[in-house]
């Protein structure tokens, strides 16, 4: 079945890039999307890239997509203390669901 | 603040009890989803609904359903429960079921199972 994959854990140190990693297996993806979850909270939409798209640039935020490897990245330049939160690849399939990666914790050390 | 409420926040129950959360989409979304997240297992997928209709199901147990009623509220109903049913559940909406903008995802109902 569908399934997304992501690195459990990233430490970086504040004002380097983090570059948080997922690969999926769905060929027939429409949407790619990261989110966002900080302690205690939902889930909070950062960005989002369409599958025809390679790359998508938000601020400090860059997203790649390599379609035929099936791999998407998130970078974030000038990695802050605040962006420590745990970050979830997303697939929107062919068929109609959203599946999530297990997430990635992101630690700024200061 | 999403626009996406869920109730209760948190709650206690003990093994083999029924338990409903509930969950109110922003306004205007027609769409309605449930995950589970606890700590061995990520985010995982229940179930979608898109006004009133089930439009797709993941890895649901047989003890849990969801309904999403006319007005677009929706409940998850868990019963039988067992200890490792304890996890945080995730309601989430968007305007369409495929949307490829936004899923709001509320903040969430703490499920602990005694």
């Amino acid at each position: 079945g569908e399934d997304v994959e992501q690195s459990l854990f990233l430490s970086v140190r504040e004002g380097d890039s983090s570059v948080i990693n997922c690969t999926y297996t769905d060929s027939s993806s429409t949407y790619l999307y990261w989110y966002k979850q900080e302690p205690g909270a939902g889930l909070q939409l950062l960005t989002y890239i369409f599958s025809n798209m390679d790359m998508k640039q938000d601020q400090r935020l860059t997203v790649l997509l390599n379609k035929k490897d099936k791999h998407l990245s998130l970078r974030i330049a000038d990695t802050q203390t605040g962006d420590s939160a745990i970050y979830f690849c997303a697939d929107l399939t062919g068929g109609f669901k959203t599946i999530f990666g297990a997430g990635t914790r992101l630690f700024v050390k200061a | 603040d999403s626009g996406v409420t869920q109730t209760p926040k948190h709650l206690i129950t003990a093994t083999g009890q029924r338990v409903t959360l509930r969950c109110s989409p922003r306004s205007g979304d027609l769409s309605v989803y449930w995950y589970q997240q606890s700590l061995d297992q990520g985010l995982q997928f229940l179930i979608q609904y898109y006004n009133g209709e089930e439009r797709a199901k993941g890895n649901i147990l047989e003890r849990f359903s969801a309904q999403q009623f006319p007005d677009l509220h929706s409940e998850l109903n868990l019963s039988s429960l067992e200890l490792g049913d304890s996890a945080l559940y995730f309601c989430a909406s968007s305007v369409a079921p495929i949307s490829g903008n936004t899923i709001y995802f509320g903040e969430g109902s703490w499920l602990t199972v005694v």
